[in-house]
């Protein structure tokens, strides 16, 4: 358990409407990720963090935006959800520096867009 | 951009029997290979992992996996699959020149029949 939780765990909004989705970690991990997850997709990044202030792009961040004002907390946000983006998303963190590379995940948010 | 290849998606077996789960990655650099389960309605977690050293990699649960640098493949075993193996399975890749970053392949959804 890698302290990771996620906020909402469930949402149901309308189209149009903006969203943000929480993720806060206990560890003090500098590398935080976003993902989306659909049948037939696997996981695909959408932004990462490697510190406070300091994100970047993943391969599916169009309609994305994330902050990083501290340590514990990444938001991502959908500034105006569509369909498409209805999705599970999953927050993880990185162990990279400290002589293991493997991703940790949070329990994930179930976002639909009617 | 990496990519991983899970050559199935979907894989019946019958309990005790052997199962092994296929998958291949492209690269030209030294990598970092890795196996996730994901239960029904639960986040990703961690079988097991191939950082350097011994191709032959054991995991949680009695799962182990196998690199072949030659093939470019890090398949998935285990001799006598159980019902509670039932799951989804993810096999992910990083590499050393971005370590932080992973790629997914598309998953295995793996169906142990009594």
């Amino acid at each position: 358990d890698a302290g990771i939780t996620q906020s909402p765990r469930h949402k149901v909004t309308e189209t149009g409407t903006p969203v943000t989705l929480r993720c806060h970690q206990t560890e003090n991990h500098r590398y935080m990720y976003w993902y989306r997850q659909d049948p037939g997709h696997g996981l695909r990044l959408i932004h990462y963090s490697y510190g406070v202030k300091d994100t970047d792009k993943g391969e599916v961040s169009d309609g994305y935006s994330v902050s990083r004002s501290k340590t514990e907390d990444f938001l991502l946000t959908l500034e105006s959800a569509t369909s498409s983006q209805t999705s599970v998303y999953f927050c993880a963190i990185s162990l990279t520096g400290k002589g293991s590379y493997e991703q940790y995940f949070g329990p994930g948010t179930r976002l639909t867009v009617t | 951009a990496q990519s991983v290849t899970q050559l199935d998606s979907q894989v019946p077996v019958f309990e005790e029997a052997p199962v092994e789960l296929r998958c291949n990655y492209s690269s030209s650099v030294s990598v970092y290979l890795f196996w996730y389960v994901q239960y029904p309605n639960q986040g990703l977690q961690l079988l097991l992992k191939y950082l350097s050293g011994s191709t032959l990699v054991k995991g949680i649960n009695g799962f182990e996996a196998e690199f072949n640098k030659s093939q470019t493949s890090f398949h998935l075993r285990k001799p006598s699959v159980h019902i509670s193996d039932t799951a989804e399975y993810f096999c992910a890749v990083s590499t050393t020149n971005t370590g932080n970053q992973f790629y997914f392949g598309t998953g295995t959804s793996l169906t142990v029949i009594p």
